[in-house]
């Protein structure tokens, strides 16, 4: 049964820092990871979607990395900004698999 | 194009009694699935509609079913809810059962 974990569950940094959210998962057969932003009593927001044969995907000041092997996914945040305070959840599908399996997320706050 | 929607956004009901919720899928997108996200928790997958048939389940008791209508549109019924089914519902619609899932904003069920 695939198990996802984030840590750190919270974390609170000064607005420009650059930090690391961490996922792993313990099964590595998967098809793709993928990394979700969630608002308070919101819906999800797509971030990134890393394919199982990729290693890394980016997108403006956003970078996921995925070694798939080890069971892990980063996500890099470059200078953070206050905006960026949300609920960052990762989530992992297995091939042939038609459900996303979610970690609990990491609750970032970014104080101006 | 549309996104996916979801209707009530709020919804308060007494245990005991049933609730129906609703999704409209993204146009072109032939596949839905429910998840239920409970308060600080990841989302975890209800079940998924593919053509109007059920195509794979979680974890769930038979208590909660649902529909898929020849639109692509998909309820989800939770019948005899118990204190526990309190959770935001999520519904997510795709091109298909294996491809990329985008999610609505969700409906907040509260059980008293």
């Amino acid at each position: 049964k695939q198990e996802v974990t984030q840590i750190p569950a919270a974390l609170s940094v000064p607005e420009g820092e650059n930090l690391v959210l961490n996922c792993s998962f313990t099964d590595s057969a998967i098809y793709n990871l993928q990394w979700f932003r969630q608002d308070p009593g919101k819906g999800l927001t797509s971030l990134l979607l890393i394919q199982s044969s990729q290693r890394e995907q980016t997108s403006g000041r956003l970078n996921a990395s995925l070694d798939k092997s080890s069971g892990r996914s980063t996500l890099y945040i470059a200078a953070s900004q206050p905006g960026d305070s949300a609920t960052y959840l990762c989530a992992v599908r297995r091939e042939y698999g038609n459900k996303l399996v979610f970690g609990a997320g990491t609750i970032l706050r970014v104080k101006s | 194009e549309t996104g996916v929607t979801q209707s009530p956004t709020h919804l308060i009901k007494t245990r005991g009694q049933q609730v129906t919720l609703r999704c409209s899928s993204q146009s072109g997108h032939n596949t839905v699935s429910w998840y239920q996200q409970a308060l600080g928790q990841g989302p975890q997958f209800i079940f998924q509609y593919y053509r109007e048939e059920e195509n794979g389940r979680g974890n769930f008791p038979p208590r909660f079913s649902g529909l898929q209508f020849p639109n692509y549109s998909s309820e989800l019924n939770v019948n005899a809810l118990e204190l526990d089914d309190s959770a935001l519902y999520l519904c997510a619609s795709s091109f298909g059962p294996l491809e990329t899932q985008y999610f609505g904003p969700g409906t907040r069920l509260l059980v008293l």
